[in-house]
């Protein structure tokens, strides 16, 4: 696709439950993110991967949040045990390179992540 | 206290009018200043990015970065309803990479007709 293409749209899960969010780069795009939008806090940076340089994990709030970046493209976003605070929307995004700043970031539209 | 404040709003204008939107933010390292508009349940788009102090037109769309005062601004000419959105600021430093952003919380507008 032209955009970057993120799955589900929308998630309802129980507390305890394990997700999975799958994010697809625009092609050709070395660089990717994930944050994490809750209402009324902004975008969180979560993590980053550029190109096969180890990731950025630094904004993972805890040891329940994991992802990967297989083949450099397609990206996954784990939650284990799900809490009730990790409901929220969580977003990809990806960019040609890291570090060129005023480089474009595309955002996907987002998962929406509701634990209950 | 958060490294970027914003104002949630909401902001209610009418069409036509000019909007000002602001954002202060505590570390004076932040280099790069960008806005993005998000409309409901879509993903932020890219709308003006500004290096160091300064001002930065695009039609509509005026960004302003006064890094003395750690103040940034956006301005729309003309609003339209179409503007209607959250306009969120985001910042980053060069020792942090270019692109890793710290967003401010928001602020919702609504241009009316």
């Amino acid at each position: 696709g032209a955009g970057v293409s993120q799955s589900p749209s929308n998630k309802v899960t129980e507390k305890g439950k394990d997700v999975e969010l799958r994010c697809d780069p625009i092609s050709g795009h070395t660089a990717l993110y994930w944050y994490r939008q809750s209402l009324g806090q902004g975008l969180e940076f979560l993590i980053y991967f550029q190109g096969n340089s180890a990731p950025d994990k630094s904004g993972l709030p805890s040891d329940r949040f994991s992802a990967e970046r297989t083949g450099g493209s397609v990206s996954t976003l784990t939650i284990q045990r799900t809490q009730q605070e990790d409901s929220a929307v969580y977003l990809c995004a990806s960019s040609l390179n890291w570090g060129n700043s005023g480089n474009t970031i595309y955002f996907g539209e987002g998962s929406w992540l509701t634990v209950v | 206290q958060k490294e970027v404040e914003q104002d949630p709003g909401p902001l209610s204008v009418p069409e036509g009018a000019i909007v000002s939107l602001n954002c202060t933010y505590s570390n004076s390292a932040f280099q790069y200043f960008m806005w993005y508009r998000q409309y409901s349940r879509k993903g932020p788009e890219l709308l003006m990015y500004t290096y160091s102090s300064g001002n930065k037109e695009d039609g509509r769309f005026t960004a302003q970065v006064d890094k003395s005062s750690k103040y940034i601004s956006l301005f729309i000419r003309d609003s339209q309803p179409s503007d209607s959105a959250t306009y969120l600021c985001a910042m980053s430093s060069f020792t942090g990479g270019g692109n890793k952003l710290t967003f401010g919380t928001g602020t919702q507008l609504k241009v009316e007709l």
